[in-house]
């Protein structure tokens, strides 16, 4: 099983449409989560941590499933701006550096 | 906003040239990193640097790989003979003191062809 593993997508949606991301870690004892999202041939930039009760960004929310070792990035109202790849981070061992990337998932919004 | 600044944005080299890449990270963050992206491929972590030391590093970051503090503002990456397969995007990263495990921040990269 891949660290860090997300559907690579693409997922073609119009705007305004609800997209959810999933991602799941192998890593158990795994405890920061991310995501970021990269433009094409970007920086990946942090859009927003996730926390274990679930959090709100305006538009994007996360949650985390600690039992299924499942994170999930739902984004309501879709802009043609929100086209992007969406790479799911997580730092897998307690109190390490290391941060481990998923391949991430395309998103295109069209108008 | 403060942002981390790496140069050169771009850098071609020979085969087994020594290349060194510069990256200025946030001035108040205390924790600094080196990812490389090879072109269609996910990020991937080479090295992380706090105190004036290495705390952690991947398989990738073999003996070829050197990183430094040289001063209270640059961080750089040492490649010391560059292979084909180090062409890739390499991205400084840097966290604040207080948040090692919390969100890092990236430069805009410099990508490097080794011909």
């Amino acid at each position: 099983r891949k660290e860090v593993e997300q559907d690579p997508g693409p997922f073609n949606v119009p705007e305004g449409a609800t997209v959810a991301f999933n991602c799941t870690y192998s890593n158990s004892a795994s405890q920061s989560f991310f995501w970021y999202r990269q433009d094409c041939r970007k920086e990946p930039k942090l859009l927003m941590s996730v926390y274990s009760s679930g959090n709100e960004d305006g538009r994007f929310t996360a949650q985390l499933n600690r039992a299924s070792q499942y994170i999930s990035l739902l984004i309501r109202d879709s802009k043609l701006s929100d086209s992007a790849t969406y790479l799911c981070v997580v730092n897998p061992e307690g109190g390490g550096f290391k941060t481990i990337f998923g391949a991430g998932t395309r998103l295109f919004v069209k108008a | 906003e403060p942002e981390v600044t790496q140069t050169p944005s771009h850098q071609v080299t020979q085969m087994g040239q020594e290349v060194i890449l510069r990256c200025v990270p946030i001035s108040n963050h205390l924790y600094f990193y080196w990812y490389r992206q090879i072109l269609g491929q996910k990020v991937e972590f080479l090295v992380s640097f706090y105190n004036n030391e290495i705390s952690e590093k991947s398989e990738i970051f073999d003996d070829q790989f050197s990183v430094e503090r040289p001063d209270g503002s640059n961080f750089t990456l040492k490649i010391r003979s560059t292979k084909l397969e180090d062409s890739a995007m390499y991205f400084c990263a840097s966290s604040d003191r207080s948040q090692p495990l919390k969100a890092q921040y990236f430069g805009p990269g410099t990508r490097l062809l080794v011909l």
